[in-house]
């Protein structure tokens, strides 16, 4: 099955700096990439996804690119701000298959 | 986006008992339902997917006579922890997928927190 791995667990930034996370995923089938932020207790929200077939995109302050060679996507948040503070997944799927989730990344923005 | 609401938000239970977590969609039909649980400080944890109609299928390691999962509509599953311990004691987030509308997206119900004493 498909394996899902995030990096770094945590992350420090001061306001205003970028802040960059990284996953990697086994499954070459996979073809759906998104990233959920999750304050504590609340439910996952979407904040930018991306499909097989493009290698980055971009919404605000946020980004996302994907090297499907190298079965690799990453986060991209610029210009951050103290309510960007929360945890953050990734995950894969292929069409119409379950999500597999990265282990989560705690971002903490320091104003 | 589309809504996915939960009920209840929060239970506490003896040990021994059941509970019962409705998902519903509220303006979708979904052809997919998910359950998933997660302890402090960890990832989602996928516990089984659930297709209107039809028998969940459930990840390795989870109990299907434990955790029951019935999908009767497109708008509802259903979660059923039977004879709960404080082990269970989680918090138990459903999504929904229609992938006619939308392909792989989930939408996330707001969780549940579970707490058997």
């Amino acid at each position: 099955g498909e394996n899902v791995e995030q990096h770094p667990s945590t992350l420090s930034v001061q306001e205003g700096d970028s802040a960059v996370i990284k996953c990697t995923y086994s499954d070459s089938a996979s073809n759906y990439f998104p990233w959920y932020k999750q304050e504590l207790g609340k439910r996952p929200q979407l904040i930018i996804d991306i499909r097989s077939n493009v290698g980055e995109k971009k919404d605000q302050r946020i980004a996302v690119t994907l090297n499907k060679t190298a079965k690799h996507f990453s986060l991209h948040i610029t210009e951050t701000q103290p309510e960007d503070s929360a945890v953050y997944f990734c995950a894969a799927s292929a069409n119409a298959g379950k999500s597999t989730f990265g282990d989560g990344t705690t971002l903490t923005v320091k104003p | 986006g589309a809504v996915v609401s939960q009920h209840p938000s929060w239970v506490i239970c003896k040990s021994g008992t059941s509970v019962k977590i409705e998902c519903r969609s509220l303006d979708f039909q979904a052809t997919t339902m998910f359950w998933y649980r997660q302890f402090p400080k960890q990832s989602l944890m996928l516990m089984a997917t659930s297709n209107e109609g039809s028998k969940a299928t459930y990840e390795q390691g989870v109990e299907k006579d434990k955790f029951l999962i019935n999908h009767a509509s497109l708008t509802l599953s259903t979660l059923t922890v039977t004879s709960a311990h404080p082990e269970d004691s989680s918090f138990y987030i459903c999504s929904a997928r229609s992938t006619v509308h939308w392909g792989n997206e989930q939408f996330f119900g707001p969780g549940t927190r579970l707490t058997v004493l």
